[in-house]
């Protein structure tokens, strides 16, 4: 149980296009989902919190124009990366967290299996 | 920033224990410490998490000291397939929110 899946795994494109990336909890539902980014030889930087139904809240730093979240559902989570260029490559990691009660609890997050972004 | 301190990499033999310390001197009452593991293009993967008693799951153990200032994770017998990075964290993650703040973690090799 407590599957994340990301969709898609890679995805190639051009500068100056958009691209959505999916987040989908496959056996619980998740009011809370975060995005993290990854860059080559670093950790994890949590990019955002996405509440069902409400607007996303966006760590400093990080341009919520250029990434849009939508968190339209209980288990489903998507993530724009608007306008992409080429220094938007890097692996984009989604985390789910369980509605109390429902697979494990409130208490742990679990992690998509990431989706490798190139910007050319 | 990170409220971990964990050593940037270790080595085990295959088939050993390997034991995995964190400090976190600043630790907040109701903050729990968790465990991760991300090995090399993968998403993080839960390990344990505890708040100040000891936990045991089929993957590790989790020792947590009685000031709950550093913890110690134990993979009883480690695999060539431990070898990953292996973050320690604290968070709350109260009332449906809270966060996970990854520091840099500790690069385990298990070598045969």
């Amino acid at each position: 149980g407590a599957v994340v899946s990301q969709h898609p795994s890679w995805v190639i494109c051009k500068s100056g296009t958009s691209v959505k990336i999916e987040c989908r909890s496959l056996d619980f539902q998740a009011t809370t989902m975060f995005w993290y980014r990854q860059f080559p030889k670093q950790s994890l930087m949590l990019m955002a919190t996405s509440n069902e139904g409400s607007k996303a809240t966006y760590e400093q730093g990080v341009e919520k124009d250029k990434f849009l979240i939508n968190h339209a559902s209980l288990t489903l989570s998507t993530l724009t990366v608007t306008s992409a260029h080429p220094e938007d490559s890097s692996f984009y990691i989604c985390s789910a967290l369980p509605i109390p009660g429902l697979a494990g609890g409130a208490e742990t997050q679990y992690f998509g299996p990431g989706t490798r972004l190139l910007v050319l | 920033d990170a409220k971990t301190t964990q050593p940037p990499s270790m080595d085990c033999a295959e088939g050993r224990a390997a034991n995995l310390p964190c400090n976190h001197s600043t630790i907040s009452g109701n903050e729990y410490v968790y465990w991760y593991r991300q090995i090399h293009s993968q998403g993080p993967q839960y390990i344990i998490h505890g708040l100040k008693n000891n936990e045991t799951n089929e993957m590790a153990s989790l020792i947590i000291t009685e000031d709950r200032k550093s913890s110690t994770l134990i993979l009883p017998h480690a695999t060539l397939r431990d070898t990953a990075v292996y973050y320690c964290i604290v968070s709350t993650l109260s009332g449906n929110t809270g966060k996970l703040i990854f520091g840099q973690g500790t690069t385990l090799q298990v070598k045969p």
